[in-house]
């Protein structure tokens, strides 16, 4: 696709309910990034994928979170047993190349809220 | 936490008036980036600079970089309404280019 796509766009979740989160990167792009953005502020990061690998995932805010990227390419963002506190928009951005001058391209985004 | 701090927090000015904002951060980065978020809407890159340069321009943006400081600023000149918006600086340390955003500068220009 042309650009990075996010789905669903919103989410609405009970409390406690499981949630799945999916992001379509630009095709060819090797380095996958999640954040969360809580409302006001700026993003805040959650994990990095290089194809398949999860290279650091140290943003993650507890165990109930988990991504994936089993092919190297779509990556999935779950989150177990949903809290309040959950609520946020999920941001993906993919970036070509794993340089460090890479510009990382972001998707719309999924705005999760947890009732 | 956040790597980088915007300010002001919040600007307002009129159409045609430049838009300054600033950015510092707190450990040595390869690059500095500006996003821009309209509400709702995910991050657009605007501009990069990396850690030896210290000036760079794009259209009409402007981005300085001052590593001693460790601060940058973007400043957006002729402003138009459709500059209405949040921007972010990002950081990144590190060798694979994870990024770390401040909690950005909210813009609205005026007709």
């Amino acid at each position: 696709g042309a650009g990075v796509s996010q789905s669903p766009r919103y989410k609405v979740a009970k409390r406690g309910q499981d949630v799945a989160l999916r992001c379509d990167p630009i095709s060819g792009h090797v380095s996958l990034f999640w954040y969360q953005q809580a409302l006001g502020q700026g993003p805040e990061f959650l994990t990095y994928f290089q194809n398949e690998a999860q290279l650091d995932k140290s943003g993650l805010p507890s165990d109930r979170f988990f991504a994936e990227r089993p092919e190297g390419s779509v990556s999935t963002l779950k989150i177990q047993r949903t809290q309040q506190e959950d609520s946020a928009v999920y941001l993906c951005a993919s970036s070509l190349s794993t340089g460090k001058l890479t510009e990382a391209f972001f998707g719309q985004g999924t705005r999760l809220t947890v009732v | 936490s956040q790597q980088g701090e915007e300010d002001p927090q919040a600007l307002s000015i009129q159409e045609g008036e430049n838009a300054t904002m600033n950015c510092s951060y707190k450990t040595s980065i390869n690059n500095l980036q500006w996003y821009r978020q309209n509400s709702g809407r995910g991050l657009v890159h605007l501009i990069l600079i990396r850690s030896n340069e210290r000036e760079k321009h794009s259209g009409r943006l402007r981005v300085t970089l001052d590593t001693s400081k460790k601060s940058s600023s973007l400043l957006i000149t002729a402003s138009r309404a459709a500059d209405t918006a949040s921007y972010f600086c990002a950081t990144d340390d590190n060798s694979w280019g994870k990024f770390q955003f401040g909690a950005g500068t909210q813009v609205v220009v005026t007709p």
